[in-house]
């Protein structure tokens, strides 16, 4: 079962702030989270990892409550640049999921002069 | 030269044709996946592979296969093109070890038209 991302869109004034959210039915390992612009190729943002550990851009934020399975994506001071559709990603703690990602179906994200 | 190579870049083929979409990578990565994304939807995995030897189904294998001829390698068929596999397809590959995770790099895209 994919997780689950809200919401589904948001339209930001730049300079604006918002939060993505991305919820699991299932105990992780990991969460990684991307961004794609149109038609592009998913673009690498960060990782979250149960026990605390976080690999990124220094831009980005986010935050993973292991015992909830939740995420979320903190976009600060919004550019035009942030546009685009992010998804999440979760690695469960199945030994037999490590490695393999489960995609949200993504958040589109419109940021406007 | 980008690190995830995709060929060809878009293809339309008609149905009951058998299609064969290419990816190469110089990261040097063991691990090698295949996923399809749906217009609106989020990326479904195919097949992945976590090495030569090692390949296994994902959420959709229906109506794909795979071959990993090196490690750099990794080619998606679709032996007897549908309409419904109209779709973006990606290719990624990431690093690992048993203590962490790695993200995934991924292919520009093959965008595939069934008629």
């Amino acid at each position: 079962q994919q997780p689950v991302q809200s919401p589904q869109a948001v339209i930001l004034r730049e300079g604006e702030d918002a939060v993505i959210n991305c919820s699991s039915s299932k105990a992780l390992y990991s969460v990684h989270w991307y961004r794609q612009k149109h038609g592009e190729a998913p673009i690498f943002l960060m990782i979250l990892l149960k026990g605390g550990e976080q690999k990124g851009h220094d831009k980005i934020s986010a935050s993973f409550n292991e015992k909830k399975q939740q995420s979320s994506l903190y976009l600060t001071a919004s550019q035009l640049s942030y546009s685009g559709t992010y998804f999440c990603g979760t690695e469960t703690a199945a030994t037999d999921s490590w490695g393999k990602l489960q995609f949200g179906a993504g958040t589109q994200v419109v940021v406007t002069p | 030269d980008a690190d995830v190579t995709q060929t060809p870049r878009n293809r339309i083929t008609k149905t009951g044709k058998r299609i064969m979409l290419e990816c190469s990578q110089t990261k040097g990565h063991d691990r090698m996946y295949w996923y399809r994304q749906d217009p609106g939807l989020g990326l479904q995995l195919i097949y992945y592979s976590f090495d030569v030897k090692d390949i296994n189904k994902g959420e959709i294998s229906d109506g794909y296969s795979v071959s990993r001829q090196a490690q750099a390698k990794f080619s998606l068929s679709l032996e007897s093109a549908i309409p419904n596999q109209t779709a973006l397809y990606f290719c990624a590959t990431s690093d690992h070890d048993r203590d962490s995770s790695y993200e995934q790099y991924f292919g520009p895209g093959t965008r595939l038209t069934v008629t």
